[in-house]
């Protein structure tokens, strides 16, 4: 029983480098969302999808970029990695309807110098 | 705008005292809430929300829509308690997206 899973969990990158964060959930869910955690910040949208082949911005969508090709996936990317991108990244999923829960990876720990 | 806040950063009580999480939100629809929990180095996890009105782990909330208001509430602290707590507000509009207070990081001491 799965869930929702990231990776990697870890990861230091250079200033300028570029990566990708995979989140993959096996239960179906409609909709994904990428946040961001900062101290005394909470959680922070990045963008979000509401179905397979959308994506839309959230809050704090600059220097980001997504993809949804396959429904049970969904993709952060990084083209040029800044200092300010150092944070905690959690990826979530929901099913369609009111009041149904949110369910968190384990999220990924990003650093860069 | 649609906000939720979460005024107190960090929250400090003794084994047994009473607790009370402030949560705040601003929306002009009709408001779904929720609380999260974050246990150290875990993922989030939810606690409540707002439309079962149930008790976890022996904590309740209730949503107060004249004072536009969520706060979480347990009577006597356990130090298994300890961990950052998010109130959280889903958007009816774009997708219901979750919009999160900046949350409050619990501190039950022996």
């Amino acid at each position: 029983n799965a869930g929702v899973t990231q990776t990697p969990k870890f990861r230091v990158l250079k200033t300028g480098q570029s990566m990708t964060l995979l989140c993959a959930q096996d239960m179906n869910h409609e909709y994904m969302y990428w946040y961001r955690q900062d101290p005394g910040m909470g959680l922070r949208l990045i963008h979000y999808s509401v179905g397979e082949g959308t994506t839309a911005k959230g809050e704090v969508p600059d220097g980001y970029n997504v993809s949804r090709l396959k429904k049970q996936n969904f993709l952060l990317g990084l083209e040029s990695a800044a200092p300010s991108q150092t944070s905690v990244y959690f990826c979530a999923s929901r099913q369609t309807g009111t009041l149904t829960e949110a369910f968190f990876g384990q999220g990924t720990r990003l650093t860069v110098v | 705008a649609q906000r939720v806040t979460q005024p107190e950063k960090l929250l400090s009580v003794f084994k047994g005292a009473p607790v009370e999480l402030k949560c705040n939100y601003s929306y002009s629809g009709s408001p779904e809430l929720f609380w999260y929990v974050q246990y150290s180095r875990q993922r989030l996890q939810l606690l409540l929300r707002h439309i079962s009105r149930e008790s976890i782990k022996g904590f309740t909330a209730d949503l107060n829509k004249g004072e536009t208001s969520f706060h979480l509430k347990k009577p006597f602290a356990q130090e298994e308690d300890s961990a950052m707590y998010y109130c959280a507000l889903r958007v009816g509009d774009q997708g219901g997206k979750l919009i999160f207070g900046q949350g409050t990081e619990l501190s039950v001491k022996p």
